[in-house]
């Protein structure tokens, strides 16, 4: 069961976007529509960002969007805010067998 | 609203057996579509999903840990219970249950975490 990749870090500026992406295999983010990304603020439990790929619970800004193309997830904070700047991973259904992974994480650094 | 909150030891020896209890309110573990699970952070490491535990009593393992994990629910008490067995170093984390809808599939709401140290 290995985790999906994620690259380390990303950075901009406030008011720019960034895209983190998320890359897994046809068993797990290639394989289904359960892609979901979470937040995580230091000291503090994950938050739920976007589940299903591409939707957002109630009360996340619609500045956060997922999507998904073959084996690769990708997860686009746009108009970055300071608050903004945090640890985030995905997860995805990796069948009835792993059931589910976590990706590596990436941190995002609003500069 | 919906609360979870873990609780157990912070500290255990290694080769024993780690019991960590979930206890929640604002849902039911016995309503249909609903899953509680752990999911543990080693510190400055990332997510590792590690069991859920499903309203009609599935229960789902992370295959590597499967023969270590038992994942419980009572529902009476509102508590869903994993056991480690035979804890390692390796298995200092902050551990985190949390609350899932299958309609949904992502973790929805989480408790605070709580660390284990495994050390002699």
């Amino acid at each position: 069961q290995s985790a999906l990749t994620q690259p380390p870090s990303a950075s901009g500026s406030p008011g720019q976007s960034v895209t983190i992406s998320c890359t897994g295999t046809s068993s797990d983010v290639g394989g289904y529509n359960y892609v979901s990304w979470y937040q995580q603020h230091p000291g503090k439990a994950p938050k739920l960002m976007i589940h299903e790929v591409s939707k957002r619970p109630s009360g996340v800004p619609d500045r956060f969007s997922g999507s998904k193309s073959g084996n690769t997830a990708s997860l686009t904070v746009s108009g970055l805010q300071a608050e903004d700047e945090a640890d985030y991973y995905c997860s995805s259904y990796a069948g009835s067998n792993n059931f589910e992974v976590f990706g590596t994480g990436t941190k995002v650094t609003v500069l | 609203q919906i609360t979870l909150k873990e609780s157990g030891p912070t500290l255990v020896k290694p080769t024993q057996t780690l019991t960590l209890t979930c206890t929640f309110s604002g849902f039911s573990v016995s309503s249909s579509g609903v899953g509680v699970g752990w999911i543990r952070q080693p510190p400055g490491k990332a997510l590792e999903w590690l069991a859920l535990i499903y309203w009609d009593d599935d229960k789902r393992y992370r295959p590597s840990l499967k023969s270590r994990l038992t994942i419980t629910k009572d529902t009476s008490k509102n508590q869903v219970v994993l056991t480690m067995t035979n804890m390692d170093p390796v298995d200092t984390a902050t551990y985190y249950c949390a609350h899932r809808r299958v309609v949904d599939w992502g973790f929805d709401y989480w408790g605070q975490g709580t660390l284990v140290t495994v050390s002699s």
